[in-house]
């Protein structure tokens, strides 16, 4: 069983629709849950983080993590084009982070 | 800002033979990383290190592989003899310390990455 699961799209959207990127992990003792963005030919950078459950706002992006179904979401609320990116699901315990497959992103004009 | 630096940008090289793979970490920070990910898929941890060994590794870090910190600045990652599936973009990471609880996360700051091709 993969440690963490990304359906990796492509997923194309209009700009200004909501978006909903998910991903499902299996370890339980993962304590951190992160957002990762990565555009092309580039590193990945980190986009948000949570630790434990519960939601984590920060402007048009909110993380949320429910640790009882293993389940890791992060939504986009009024996507720009300059949003377009993959983005990586991860997680961390100790200083072993695991990422997901990622999952391309293209908003439209 | 202060930024995790890689050299080269893109590597060819011939099956069998050596390559070093170039970071320079964040001056301040102490735990080092090394990540690869073949194209179109998913970005792999292969090492960890802190205290001038290595910590953790994963499974693809067999004895083909190994990192060093030569000096106060650079964090290296060697392939002795390599395959044509080690053809892929390595990352390097730091990270100041070490997580621990809600206030106490540490980010790990990626690198550019170095594309490995093995012909």
């Amino acid at each position: 069983q993969k440690e963490v699961e990304q359906d990796p799209g492509p997923l194309s959207v209009p700009e200004g629709a909501i978006v909903s990127l998910n991903c499902t992990y299996s370890n339980s003792a993962f304590q951190y849950f992160m957002w990762y963005r990565q555009y092309s030919r580039k590193g990945p950078e980190l986009l948000m983080y949570t630790y434990s459950s519960g939601n984590k706002e920060d402007g048009r992006f909110t993380a949320q993590v429910d640790k009882s179904s293993k389940y890791i979401s992060l939504f986009i609320r009024d996507s720009q084009p300059s949003d377009s990116a993959t983005y990586l699901c991860a997680t961390l315990t100790n200083n072993d982070m695991r990422f997901g497959a990622g999952t391309r992103l293209t908003v439209k004009p | 800002e202060p930024e995790v630096t890689q050299t080269p940008s893109h590597q060819v090289t011939q099956m069998g033979q050596e390559v070093i793979l170039r970071c320079v970490p964040i001056s301040n920070h102490l735990y080092f990383y090394w990540y690869r990910q073949i194209l179109g898929q998913k970005v792999e941890f292969l090492v960890s290190f802190y205290n001038n060994e290595i910590s953790e590794k994963s499974e693809i870090f067999d004895d083909q592989f190994s990192v060093e910190r030569p000096d106060g600045s650079n964090f290296t990652l060697k392939i002795r003899s390599t395959k044509l599936e080690d053809s892929a973009m390595y990352f390097c990471a730091s990270k100041e310390r070490t997580s621990g609880g809600l206030l106490l996360y540490n980010e790990q700051f990626f690198g550019p990455g170095t594309r490995l091709t093995v012909l």
